[in-house]
């Protein structure tokens, strides 16, 4: 079954450590996507890739780093947690002809 | 450009009631529209999809949208509301052909009542 996974679930973490949120999916989709969420609230853009070696930023000014080095994972680094890094991070793709996505379950992160 | 909109951040229900949730797109280029469902501390979950053929689409859990092109619109329905239902619903638009990068609306917070 195709499926879309992220680790970990929930995470708390202290201030200024590094952290990498991770995100694979068994469905051989090009384009991946990363969403921050709020409780609640609208979905926001901070990262997408095409494919392989490709990353782009997006609408929302995030200080994540991605990476794309194999189609099936592509995950999300914050070097420098801080408090207002606390939200819902959500990993989708996306399907190349009708382009439907396809969520994980996300994470919550809480930086204290 | 696309864009999205939901009208009404919260919508009340009794169980057994009609569901109608609000969304209006505008795009440049014939576009998809999509429906999603969010429970809470979970991803998103495509209820259903309008691509191009029948306008009236036909989803997950008893959900149908219709694709009205003269008013931008594509709503969201369901005869009759179940306690489960209670869930945040976002509409999304892409662009057949253009952009595939969807835009969100803001979400429509759906409560039903005993």
């Amino acid at each position: 079954e195709a499926d879309i996974y992220q680790t970990p679930r929930y995470l708390v973490i202290g201030t200024g450590k590094k952290i990498t949120l991770e995100c694979s999916q068994t469905m051989g989709h090009d384009k991946m996507y990363w969403y921050q969420q709020d409780p609640g609230m609208e979905l926001h853009l901070i990262h997408y890739s095409y494919g392989v070696n490709s990353t782009e930023k997006g609408d929302l000014s995030s200080e994540s780093t991605v990476s794309r080095i194999r189609t099936e994972h592509f995950p999300l680094t914050l070097e420098s947690a801080r408090p207002s890094h606390t939200s819902q991070y959500l990993c989708a793709s996306q399907d190349r002809v009708f382009y439907e996505q396809y969520f994980g379950p996300g994470t919550r992160l809480t930086v204290t | 450009a696309q864009s999205v909109t939901q009208l009404g951040s919260h919508v009340s229900v009794s169980e057994g009631a009609l569901v109608l949730l609000r969304c209006n797109y505008s795009s440049s280029v014939p576009p998809y529209l999509f429906w999603y469902v969010q429970y809470p501390n979970q991803g998103l979950q495509l209820l259903l999809k309008y691509t191009s053929a029948a306008t009236l689409v036909k989803g997950i859990n008893g959900f149908e949208a219709e694709f009205k092109k003269s008013e931008t619109s594509f709503h969201l329905t369901k005869p009759s509301a179940h306690m489960s239902d209670a869930a945040e619903y976002f509409c999304a638009v892409s662009e057949s052909g253009g952009s595939y990068i969807p835009t969100f609306g803001r979400g429509t917070s759906l409560i039903v009542h005993p």
